[in-house]
């Protein structure tokens, strides 16, 4: 069954640094990857996601991730983030039989003013 | 246009009572169909997810079942309510590969 990782679990910035958030998934076929956010007290809102092409895939609000096949990774970058920024991150996988959608354990940034 | 409806938003219930939380979709045919809960510091937590009618893969072992009596209507249950159920679930769903959409969500909350 396929998994993802998100390795960090808690990221704190100052407005204008830049942010990555990592993603490693693991299944060897060919998959779909997502990135979702959800602001304070809001649903679950797509970001970005990629599912073939360039692997350089632009979202919302200027979020950008690269898929690295050869990595199994997805980070999702913003070369500065504003406070509006602050959310829980969440990268998904969709594979395999039945398109099952699975989730990494989410990544909360906060930005300070 | 698509839309996903899940209720009731916020639940309180006993130990040991029973739950049933439902979702119903409107404007796709024949989607995926999701159960996820939402724990703080644990991300997003498959529980259920069915690709038809009467077809539900179970993810995780537990307290909850979940059923799809119709096309577009997924119901996650419970015969006896235990304390680590509360928690805060979501439904969803998606066609094919294409993007997931969320309900709005039910905290449940058992005493």
């Amino acid at each position: 069954a396929q998994s993802v990782s998100q390795h960090n679990h808690h990221v704190i910035l100052s407005e204008a640094a830049s942010l990555e958030l990592g993603c490693n998934y693991s299944y060897g076929g060919t998959v779909n990857l997502f990135w979702y956010v959800q602001y304070p007290g809001q649903h679950l809102q797509l970001l970005l996601k990629y599912f073939s092409g360039d692997p350089l895939v632009k979202g919302i609000k200027g979020f950008e991730a690269e898929f690295i096949k050869s990595k199994f990774s997805f980070n999702l970058r913003k070369p500065s983030v504003q406070w509006s920024d602050t959310a829980e991150y969440f990268c998904a996988v969709n594979a395999g039989a039945g398109n099952m959608l699975t989730f990494g354990g989410g990544t909360r940034l906060m930005v300070k003013p | 246009s698509q839309t996903i409806h899940q209720w009731p938003a916020t639940l309180v219930q006993p130990v040991g009572s029973p739950l049933s939380l439902e979702c119903t979709v409107e404007g796709t045919s024949n989607p995926n169909l999701y159960w996820y809960r939402q724990a703080a510091g644990r991300g997003l937590q498959l529980l259920f997810y069915s690709v038809g009618i009467g077809q539900i893969s179970s993810e995780v072992p537990q307290n909850l079942s979940a059923s799809r009596p119709q096309d577009r209507q997924f119901i996650l249950s419970s015969k006896k309510l235990l304390l680590s159920d509360s928690g805060f679930y979501l439904c969803a769903w998606s066609v094919e590969a294409i993007e997931a959409f969320f309900g709005q969500g039910t905290r449940l909350t058992v005493v």
